[in-house]
């Protein structure tokens, strides 16, 4: 079935690094895709978003870029800070609303 | 406009007990989802209804597991005789409907322990 895969976390870095966190999917069709960000003690909020192939979703600094080609929806963002740390979710959705998310990736950003 | 509202925010619960969760989701949305996070891991889903109706249960245990999302009121996502195992944080979202980017809101969640 549908899915997505995150990379493994945690990942630590220290403030004013470069961000890259892989996400892939597996899909029949052409889904939406998303990444949330989770944290402490929340609940998930909608980071960005992209709907079709080469779709640019961006929000606070991060870009991700739909890849049909590579299946991919990586997340980047130039300069992270200690408040971007956090848990970061990929997910993908039809428009059966069902959402298939990946398992998260765990931020820390150190000053 | 408030977001989605789940209370209890923390619940303890003995095993064999009964768990009621609430789920109020943002003003004019119609749809509403349940999701399931255990520790360390993603979310994984588990019901999606619209007003008094069950549209996807996939993700649902077969055994002690129900919701309702009845005309007036909350959803409630229920767990009878609780196990260790049910301990998790279970997360509501609502959407407006299932069209457009099928954005999903999510509430604050809430923390299940079992003793």
């Amino acid at each position: 079935g549908d899915s997505v895969t995150q990379m493994e976390g945690p990942v630590t870095l220290s403030e004013e690094a470069f961000l890259t966190i892989n996400c892939t999917y597996t899909a029949t069709g052409y889904p939406s895709l998303f990444w949330y960000v989770q944290y402490p003690g929340e609940g998930l909020q909608l980071l960005l978003k992209a709907t079709k192939a080469d779709d640019k979703g961006s929000n606070k600094g991060f870009e991700a870029t739909y890849r049909k080609e590579t299946t991919s929806f990586h997340l980047e963002k130039g300069s992270v800070q200690v408040s971007d740390s956090a848990v970061y979710f990929c997910a993908l959705s039809y428009n059966n609303n069902d959402m298939r998310f990946g398992a998260g990736t765990r931020l820390t950003v150190k000053p | 406009n408030a977001g989605v509202m789940q209370n209890p925010r923390h619940l303890v619960r003995r095993r064999g007990q009964e768990a009621r969760l609430r789920c109020s989701p943002m003003k004019g949305h119609s749809h509403v989802y349940w999701y399931r996070q255990l520790p360390e891991e993603g979310l994984k889903f588990m019901v999606y209804l619209q007003k008094e109706n069950i549209i996807d249960e996939s993700g649902m245990p077969k055994e002690r597991f129900s919701a309702e999302f009845p005309k007036e009121g909350p959803s409630i996502l229920r767990i009878q005789q609780v196990v260790r195992g049910d301990s998790a944080a279970y997360f509501c979202a609502s959407s407006p409907g299932r069209d457009s980017y099928n954005e999903q809101f999510f509430g604050p969640g809430t923390r299940l322990t079992v003793l």
